[in-house]
């Protein structure tokens, strides 16, 4: 079965440090693979995706994410956190099994220190 | 996103009680998605629409409905509501293509009693 894994729930950093939200699958195919950030009250906000091409995907409010598709990875980075980085990260990957619908990550909440 | 609308955003009932969430989009995408969001649980299909005729079944559709009634509209039906179903609600859209984004609405949060 086609699956994505945030193993982190929860990831605190300090303001202006490097911060990396983890994410995993397992796909048949080649994967699709998405960050989505949400804060709260609100709808998710899509921030960058992988297809193909460059490992290093950019994305929107400085942040970036390295595909590895020998370690089937795709994790969120930034070189600098901001206090405004706190929200709740998903991961999402397409499922070519299920008519090319996402399936998503459990989410991991962001915590941005002072 | 302001261009996926969702009504109402808060709603309390009863159980048995027939609810409808409705949504509705100006970015004039052809498909349409239902979620609900548990905490830990992430995101959870309930049905989606590529255009007006299609509609499809997600990963939990059980208890629940809806209605493609244009291009721009998208209802979820509750036809008797339990207290299991007590959930935050998302409307999405996108544009053809698996490897399109999707645009979120800022959520339905359904309480039942």
């Amino acid at each position: 079965a086609q699956s994505v894994a945030q193993p982190e729930d929860q990831v605190n950093v300090a303001e202006g440090n490097p911060l990396t939200v983890k994410c995993t699958y397992s796909v048949s195919g080649n994967p699709y693979l998405f960050w989505y950030v949400q804060y709260p009250n609100r709808g998710l906000q899509f921030l960058l995706k992988y297809i193909t091409g460059d490992n290093l995907v950019k994305g929107s409010y400085g942040f970036e994410a390295e595909f590895n598709k020998s370690q089937t990875s795709f994790h969120l980075k930034k070189p600098s956190a901001l206090v405004s980085d706190s929200a709740l990260y998903f991961c999402a990957v397409r499922d070519s099994e299920s008519n090319y619908q996402l399936i998503w990550g459990a989410g991991t909440k962001l915590i941005i220190k002072p | 996103d302001a261009d996926v609308t969702q009504t109402p955003r808060n709603r309390i009932t009863k159980t048995g009680k027939r609810i409808m969430l409705e949504c509705s989009q100006t970015k004039g995408h052809d498909r349409m998605y239902w979620y609900r969001q548990d905490p830990g649980l992430g995101l959870r299909l309930i049905y989606y629409s590529f255009d007006v005729k299609d509609i499809n079944k997600g990963e939990i559709s059980d208890g629940y409905s809806v209605s493609r009634q244009a291009q721009a509209k998208f209802s979820l039906s509750l036809e008797s509501a339990i207290p299991n179903q007590t959930a935050l609600y998302f409307c999405a859209t996108s544009e053809g293509g698996s490897g399109q984004p999707q645009h979120f609405g800022d959520g339905t949060r359904l309480s039942i009693l």
